[in-house]
């Protein structure tokens, strides 16, 4: 198993652009969430989604969107880069439940908006 | 709404010298408690987690924390520390009627020789 997958793995954009961090995990979890890390601010929850057609905002969603078509793949659009999405952004799954199940990171996507 | 605060921002220790990281946490109903490491370029590993029972948990590297629901803690504790446990430990929470994983702004470990 590949587990969590993350691609880009580094990406720059310009301000006003529009891109999406793909996420991928091979283990049929129901579970799975994006979060951003910033420096002395920890992991930010931005969406999750606890099965394929359903997702919901986490504590930072403003600015991002996303969607749950397959099991597998949960996407993470930006629609117009701003400078205060420069983060390092991190996908996570897990088989049950968010709230009590063992999340599984991915390696993570380095983002800067000039 | 849950929220965690890890007070300790950096932890300097050397090594085999005992280390504690503190995590307190809000909330007003019953929550489920972890700890993550992140070695450096790496996402998150769980460390350890208390979900019921036993107050004290284990990790199989050394570790162990204890929830105090009195004092709404979770602190992590080593008796004695290696250069390897150098990292950046993350504190979470949730709550048992929601989804969502709610992390502190995580204690970065230095461990010196």
């Amino acid at each position: 198993n590949a587990g969590v997958t993350q691609t880009p793995k580094f990406q720059v954009l310009k301000t006003g652009q529009s891109m999406t961090l793909q996420c991928a995990q091979d283990m049929n979890h129901e579970y799975m969430s994006w979060y951003r890390q910033d420096p002395g601010m920890g992991l930010r929850l931005i969406h999750y989604s606890v099965g394929a057609g359903i997702t919901d905002q986490g504590e930072v969603p403003n600015g991002y969107n996303v969607s749950r078509s397959t099991t597998e793949d949960f996407p993470l659009r930006l629609l117009s880069a701003a400078p205060s999405q420069t983060s390092v952004y991190f996908c996570a799954s897990s088989w049950g439940r968010g709230n009590t199940d063992t999340q599984y990171f991915g390696p993570g996507t380095r983002l800067t908006v000039l | 709404a849950q929220s965690v605060t890890q007070l300790d921002s950096q932890v300097p220790v050397f090594e085999e010298a005992p280390v504690e990281l503190r995590c307190n946490y809000s909330s007003s109903v019953s929550v489920y408690l972890f700890w993550y490491v992140q070695y450096p370029n790496q996402g998150l590993q769980l460390l350890l987690k208390y979900l019921s029972g036993s107050t004290l948990v284990e990790s199989i590297n050394g570790f162990e924390a204890e929830f105090n629901k009195s004092q709404t803690s979770f602190h992590l504790r080593k008796p004695s520390v290696h250069i390897s446990d150098t990292a950046e430990y993350f504190c979470a929470v949730s709550e048992y009627n929601t989804d969502k994983l709610i992390f502190g702004t995580g204690t970065r470990l230095q461990v010196f020789p």
